[in-house]
């Protein structure tokens, strides 16, 4: 699986977006990007998924550029509650349901009142 | 989304005790779980695949005879820690793949704290 590259961590005020950038530019033309959060002492929160077109879902929007390099998690109004670790994971999809998830070192969202 | 449950949510035991983990996927079967393991401040490592009918895969440098996975039915998967030791005290969480949708998406557990004295 390709390997991300994510800041290590970053602050944003309650209210406001918060911009999480993921670089992969040895992604594959069959590897998406996922998105997971983890709240402290919790277990890992799907956020959203994408191949190649931008996605959007009620918790999230996922902006890919078009060669794929990198992309960038928008959560649009960050609340406190959106304080937790954001990993950025680049993976073969498939519904064998066999293929492993990595996880790096992911970004340390402190949102801030 | 998906619920995946685990039991027990924290434990406690003594050095030279074995402790098993419960996953279980509420929502759908799974013939695939992972494993994981967290120390504090670390991301999630990954330690093995749990496979229905056949022996689990386990990742490089996890000892298989010190963690036995058992992968009983299409929704539970087991975990257990022989022999547990201090340094085996760490957060585990296990996850399931959603594998109706193309892109299998994981769900994860909330996770079980062990604490070996």
């Amino acid at each position: 699986d390709a390997k991300t590259t994510q800041p290590t961590s970053m602050d944003c005020a309650e209210g406001r977006a918060a911009n999480l950038p993921c670089n992969h530019s040895t992604i594959s033309g069959n590897e998406y990007v996922y998105w997971y959060r983890q709240i402290h002492s919790q277990g890992p929160q799907y956020i959203i998924h994408g191949l190649k077109n931008n996605e959007t879902n009620e918790m999230a929007s996922l902006i890919i550029t078009e060669d794929r390099k990198s992309s960038t998690l928008i959560l649009p109004h960050a609340t406190l509650r959106d304080t937790a670790v954001y990993y950025c994971i680049v993976r073969v999809g498939g519904n064998t349901g066999g293929f492993k998830t990595i996880f790096g070192a992911g970004t340390r969202l402190f949102v801030k009142a | 989304g998906a619920v995946v449950s685990q039991h027990p949510s924290w434990v406690i035991c003594k050095s030279g005790t074995s402790v098993k983990i419960e996953c279980r996927s509420l929502d759908f079967q799974a013939t695939t779980m992972f494993w994981y393991r967290q120390f504090p401040k670390q991301s999630l490592m990954l330690m093995a695949t749990s496979n229905e009918g056949s022996k689990a895969t386990y990742e490089q440098g996890v000892e298989k005879d010190k963690f036995l996975i058992n992968h009983a039915s299409l929704t539970l998967s087991t975990l257990t820690v022989t022999s547990a030791h201090p340094e085996d005290s760490s957060f585990y969480i296990c996850s399931v793949p959603d594998q109706a949708r193309y892109t299998d998406t994981q769900y994860f557990g909330p996770g079980t704290r062990l604490t070996v004295l």
